[in-house]
């Protein structure tokens, strides 16, 4: 199966920037997402961009997508404690399976 | 967008027993899929839920140890079977084809599994 690599921890203080990567191995994915897991929650779909897109935003949410280097990338701007979180990024493989990446534990120092 | 509930949200069974977990969404979907969330790890797709015909598994679960059922368009269950320590995880469905998503997955909140 592929990979989908992300670094464990983020720590940033509220009002700055969190920026959350992730790395995949499956050049034919058609879909990366973004969920959100709360503590004791289930997965919050935050966002997703399409293979064919360098970038894409939504509200305080900015998505980055490298196809060269395979590399994803979620910019939270003016991150609040609210904010904090794991954060899974997800390829999709073939026509329904998601690959999910080991997840980012966003914390967000007041 | 649609509402998808899990019961129970949370047990503790004891090591040999069975635990069936359900799934309901407020409307019609086309897929559904069942993960594991193992303690501190990502999640592992186990199978998709198929309506009418026999659950889709991954490499690496079988139906003896957890089989699914999928009797209609907005519901599914999951049985844990003859568990044991190793089973203590956050059990999630998820469903696809909520109307113009058809593209995205959306997950119940989750029923998180100790068994001692």
């Amino acid at each position: 199966g592929e990979d989908v690599e992300q670094s464990l921890f983020l720590s940033v203080r509220e009002g700055d920037s969190s920026v959350i990567n992730c790395t995949y191995t499956d050049s034919s994915s058609t879909y990366l997402y973004w969920y959100k897991q709360e503590p004791g929650a289930g997965l919050q779909l935050l966002t997703y961009i399409f293979s064919n897109m360098d970038m894409k935003q939504d509200q305080r949410l900015t998505v980055l997508l490298n196809k060269k280097d395979k590399h994803l990338s979620l910019r939270i701007a003016d991150t609040q404690t609210g904010d904090s979180a794991i954060y899974f990024c997800a390829e999709r493989e073939g026509t329904y399976k998601y690959i999910f990446g080991t997840g980012t534990r966003l914390k967000v120092l007041a | 967008s649609a509402v998808i509930s899990q019961k129970p949200s949370r047990d503790i069974c004891q090591r040999g027993t069975s635990l069936t977990i359900q799934c309901q969404v407020d409307s019609q979907v086309t897929m559904m899929f069942w993960y594991r969330q193992q303690p501190g790890q990502s999640l592992t797709l186990i199978a998709t839920a198929n309506q009418g015909s026999e659950a889709t598994y991954e490499s690496g679960f079988v139906i003896d140890k957890f089989p699914i059922s999928r009797p209609n368009l907005t519901f599914s269950t999951l049985t844990v079977s003859n568990m044991s320590p190793e089973d203590s995880s956050i059990y999630l469905c998820s469903v696809e084809g909520l109307g113009q998503g058809r593209d995205e997955q959306f997950f119940g909140p989750g029923t998180r599994l100790t068994v001692l």
